[in-house]
């Protein structure tokens, strides 16, 4: 199976903040990864997929790149909305994994 | 867009089974593939299994092996979820969904 190893586990940052995120694969994935934001007490939502396809409806601030092994989410310029849990998941090969998750927090 | 409905909370036993639906409205339910997830109180995500309805196809983190059973039945667009031999362990919101649309989740306490 496929292990997806994310880091910071946590972050600490201040509004206006770029932040970037990390995910890496035990083994290629080519582009087949999705990133997430999660907020308390609510679904996963879908900002990126595959890899660096920003979807619709979500802010241009989020951005996202990789193929193989090394992927990153980048936050440019950080809102008060985005201060939230992120994933990402490879759908590349089943079991699809997540990583362990990234807390976004307020400085 | 598909939208995924949930059923209720539940609160079960240790050692008996749960079984939550989650039913599709808009879109083409049986040709996508989807996602059961869960995420216990303060956890991250955890991908469980999936399955492509039209094709009856489905597949099983190792860990659910053979614990949990996720059906689907094409003619009113629900997916099923069982988990069997409940443990306080899975005590979590589970939800279904694929990439851009998910449930709301369905919270299973499993206490006794």
């Amino acid at each position: 199976a496929i292990q997806m190893t994310q880091s910071p586990s946590s972050l600490s940052a201040s509004m206006g903040d770029r932040v970037t995120i990390t995910c890496r694969a035990s083994q290629g994935i080519r582009n087949e990864l999705g990133w997430y934001q999660q907020k308390p007490g609510k679904a996963p939502k879908l900002l990126i997929y595959p890899a660096s396809n920003l979807q619709s409806g979500v802010p241009s601030r989020f951005s996202g790149s990789g193929f193989g092994t090394d992927f990153t989410l980048t936050i440019s310029s950080l809102q008060p909305e985005d201060f939230a849990t992120y994933y990402c998941l490879q759908d590349y090969n089943h079991p699809y994994s997540f990583g362990q998750g990234t807390k976004l927090e307020i400085k | 867009q598909v939208h995924l409905v949930q059923s209720g909370a539940e609160v079960k036993k240790p050692g008996s089974s749960v079984k939550v639906s989650c039913k599709a409205s808009g879109g083409t339910f049986s040709i996508y593939t989807l996602n059961w997830v869960r995420q216990a109180p303060g956890q991250g995500l955890e991908w469980m299994g999936r399955i492509i309805p039209f094709l009856n196809i489905t597949n099983y983190a190792q860990k659910f092996q053979g614990r949990v059973t996720i059906t689907a039945d094409t003619s009113t667009g629900t997916a099923y979820m069982e988990v069997s031999s409940l443990k306080s362990e899975d005590t979590a919101v589970y939800f279904c969904g694929k990439r851009e649309s998910w449930g709301q989740g369905t919270l299973v306490t499993v206490s006794s």
